[in-house]
C-alpha cells in the first residue's frame, strides 16, 4: 500500500513570507497528525484531526499557523507569516484510530 | 499539564553492550507507543503497549509498561550498529492527547 505522501520535501523562504505544506495520508486512515520537529528534538504535535474534525490543536501557534483537512482526506498546514524559529522538519502522520502512526518523509523548512 | 519525561538524552555504548531508555508520565496513560528515528529519517513505529504490566519482545528489544501505566522502558540486548538512532516514546491519554518524549539517542562507540 502507498505510504503517507508529503510535499514539498524542502522549502526555503525568507521571514515574514508564507508557506504551505501538503499531506496525503494512507487510504482509510481517519486520524491525521502534523508535527514540528526542530533539529535535535522530539516531534511536537501541532494538530490532530479525526476525519475532518480537530481532536487536539493545543500546541498550534494559531496566530500564524493554520491547518485544514478538507473532506477528511488530504490536509494542508500553512504558516503566515514565517519566523526564523519556524525552521524545522514538518512531519505528517496518519493512523487508523489511536494506533500505529505512519509518517511521511517530512518537509524541511528553512526560514532565512 | 500532561508531560512525558524520557531519559537519558544520550547513551554511548560499545557494540555488544545493552541499552535502556525510560519514559515517565505525570499522569496515567491509555497506551504508549515506541518509535525509532534514524539520522535524517522519520520516526518508524516499533510497538504499542496497552495493558498494565505488559511486556513485549521483538528479537533483542524488550518493552515494558508499568503496573500503574505511568512509565515504560525499552531495553536492547547486545546492541548492534544497526540499532543506532533516536528512540522515542509517545504517550496517549484518555482525553486523546498525545505527548512525545524528547527521545534517547543511541550512539555506538567504534
Amino acid at each position: 500500500e502507498a505510504g503517507v505522501a508529503q510535499s514539498p520535501r524542502y522549502k526555503i523562504i525568507e521571514k515574514r513570507q508564507s508557506v504551505a505544506f501538503w499531506c496525503n495520508p494512507i487510504s482509510g486512515h481517519a486520524t491525521l497528525y502534523w508535527y514540528q520537529q526542530i533539529l535535535g528534538q522530539g516531534p511536537k504535535l501541532l494538530i490532530q484531526f479525526q476525519n475532518n474534525g480537530v481532536v487536539d490543536d493545543s500546541q498550534l501557534p494559531k496566530d500564524r499557523f493554520s491547518a485544514e483537512r478538507l473532506k477528511g482526506v488530504d490536509s494542508t498546514l500553512k504558516i503566515q507569516p514565517a519566523k526564523l524559529e519556524d525552521s524545522a522538519v514538518y512531519l505528517c502522520a496518519s493512523s487508523f484510530g489511536a494506533d500505529t502512526q505512519y509518517f511521511g518523509p517530512g518537509t524541511r523548512l528553512t526560514v532565512l | 499539564g500532561q508531560q512525558v519525561m524520557q531519559i537519558p538524552q544520550y547513551q554511548h555504548v560499545q557494540e555488544g553492550e545493552d541499552f535502556t531508555t525510560y519514559c515517565n508520565s505525570s499522569t496515567t496513560l491509555s497506551n504508549i507507543q515506541w518509535y525509532k528515528q534514524r539520522p535524517g529519517g522519520h520516526p518508524v513505529f516499533l510497538i504499542q503497549l496497552v495493558k498494565s504490566g505488559e511486556v513485549k519482545k521483538q528479537k533483542r528489544l524488550t518493552f515494558q509498561f508499568g503496573e500503574a501505566k505511568k512509565n515504560s522502558s525499552l531495553h536492547i540486548t547486545a546492541t548492534q550498529t544497526t540499532d543506532v538512532g533516536t528512540y522515542f516514546c509517545a504517550g496517549f491519554y484518555s482525553n486523546y492527547q498525545l505527548i512525545w518524549g524528547a527521545g534517547t539517542k543511541l550512539i555506538i562507540k567504534p
